[in-house]
């Protein structure tokens, strides 16, 4: 199995652009969880999704962030319109169960000018 | 979720054992005792998880006091690549919350 892979690993973008993340869990996990980490304030769970459906997305910092889970294969996170303080290396991650532990991607690093 | 504490800082040697230590005062019974490292730049990578009874698998083992209100994260042998920033997370929900984590330094 290849794990949980993110796209893109890396990404610039302008204030006020559109920005969408990319995951692919890892085949048969039912649970995803979207990360965010910055310095200031460690890792944070954003949202989590329970066999495409979303549970839990009291992380999510305001109404510019959406994450979809269209199929069990696939998730997106958007943000829209982007700010400066959006910059920050976000993780998503798959569970088989919520007890078991989680395998995390590598991140994708974003960058807001 | 019950709190949990953690020293900010360890340094272990090379080839020794490096002992991580996780206060949960507060911890509930249905709340499991979960570790995770992460190594720079990297996602954070799970290690071992319990609830009462100590674990050992191929990484580390886990030392779960009687009472439940701390606990121990062994690395039997500690290498370079072992150096990482390693949290304790108790939890009985379905998500986990990081804290700051401790930094361990492996020393040739």
């Amino acid at each position: 199995d290849a794990g949980v892979i993110q796209s893109p690993r890396h990404e610039v973008t302008e204030m006020g652009q559109e920005v969408t993340l990319r995951c692919k869990p890892i085949s048969g996990h039912d649970y995803l969880f979207w990360y965010r980490q910055t310095m200031m304030r460690g890792l944070e769970l954003l949202i989590y999704f329970n066999n495409n459906v979303p549970i839990d997305d009291s992380g999510m910092p305001e109404d510019r962030f959406s994450a979809k889970m269209p199929n069990a294969s696939f998730s997106t996170l958007k943000i829209q319109p982007s700010e400066p303080r959006d910059s920050a290396v976000y993780f998503c991650a798959s569970s088989f169960t919520a007890q078991n532990g989680y395998t995390f991607g590598s991140g994708t690093r974003l960058t807001v000018v | 979720d019950a709190k949990t504490t953690q020293p900010p800082s360890m340094d272990c040697a090379e080839g020794r054992a490096a002992n991580l230590p996780c206060n949960h005062s507060t911890i509930s019974g249905n709340e499991y005792v979960y570790w995770y490292r992460q190594i720079h730049s990297q996602g954070p990578q799970y290690i071992i998880h319990g609830l009462k009874n100590n674990e050992t698998n191929e990484m580390a083992s886990l030392i779960i006091t009687e009472d439940r209100k701390s606990s121990t994260l062994i690395l039997p042998h500690a290498t370079l690549r072992d150096t990482a920033v390693y949290y304790c997370i108790v939890t009985g929900a379905n998500n986990l919350f990081f804290g700051t984590g401790t930094r361990l330094t492996v020393i040739p």
